[in-house]
């Protein structure tokens, strides 16, 4: 089985302050990452994924994320939030074999304020 | 990656009745994903269409509530039956592209009254 637990609903952060969403990952083999974006009303917009490689993934928007593999996390992090970052942030996995669906995670409400 | 265009955006609909969702792709595509987002929740996955053969639920999720066509590979519907207000949520599809590019549609945001 697959899994993703985000551990914050909400996570509040100044305009110009760097942001961190949080994000693990449970799985029996070889993960698959991925970091999507919600605004309301639309579907989701791909930032992000980890195949293999680089540990560190820049993605779109300037957002980045790390992979760690120890501590079973991938995290989304972005040196300066804009107010326009405001949404809903998914992490998702699936395995490098089997089923090819996404696991979501739970999702992060980020709220940057001006 | 692939350009999906999902529809209907939005519908609201009677108890009893039921909802086709179509989504059409500029591209061809091996799978399909069909999700529901229940208001203030998660993705959660209902099925998986493969091209010419059945679709495979997730546990919780059954054809005869939610059926699922895959006639060809950049077209796929799913049908929300003998709607309840329990049913009102965003349904989304997704397709897998190459290097294991997930894309999705828009979404559709359905009310049950």
């Amino acid at each position: 089985a697959q899994s993703v637990a985000q551990p914050e609903d909400q996570v509040n952060v100044a305009e110009g302050n760097p942001l961190t969403v949080k994000c693990t990952y449970s799985v029996s083999g070889n993960p698959y990452l991925f970091w999507y974006v919600q605004y309301p009303n639309r579907g989701l917009q791909f930032l992000l994924k980890y195949i293999t490689g680089d540990n560190l993934v820049k993605g779109s928007y300037g957002f980045e994320a790390e992979f760690n593999k120890s501590q079973t996390s991938f995290h989304l992090k972005k040196p300066s939030a804009l107010v326009s970052d405001s949404a809903l942030y998914f992490c998702a996995v699936r395995l490098d074999t089997g089923r090819r669906a996404l696991t979501f995670g739970s999702g992060t409400r980020l709220q940057v304020q001006p | 990656s692939a350009v999906i265009s999902q529809k209907p955006s939005r519908d609201i609909c009677q108890r009893g009745t039921s909802l086709t969702i179509q989504c059409q792709v500029d591209s061809q595509v091996t799978m399909m994903f069909w999700y529901r987002q229940q208001p203030g929740q998660s993705l959660t996955l209902i099925a998986t269409a493969n091209q010419g053969s059945e679709a495979t639920y997730e546990s919780g999720f059954v054809i005869d509530k939610f059926p699922i066509s895959r006639p060809n590979l950049t077209f796929s519907t799913l049908t929300v039956s003998n709607m309840s207000p329990e049913d009102s949520s965003i349904y989304l599809c997704s397709v897998r592209g190459d290097s294991d590019g997930y894309t999705f549609g828009s979404g559709t945001r359905l009310t049950v009254v």
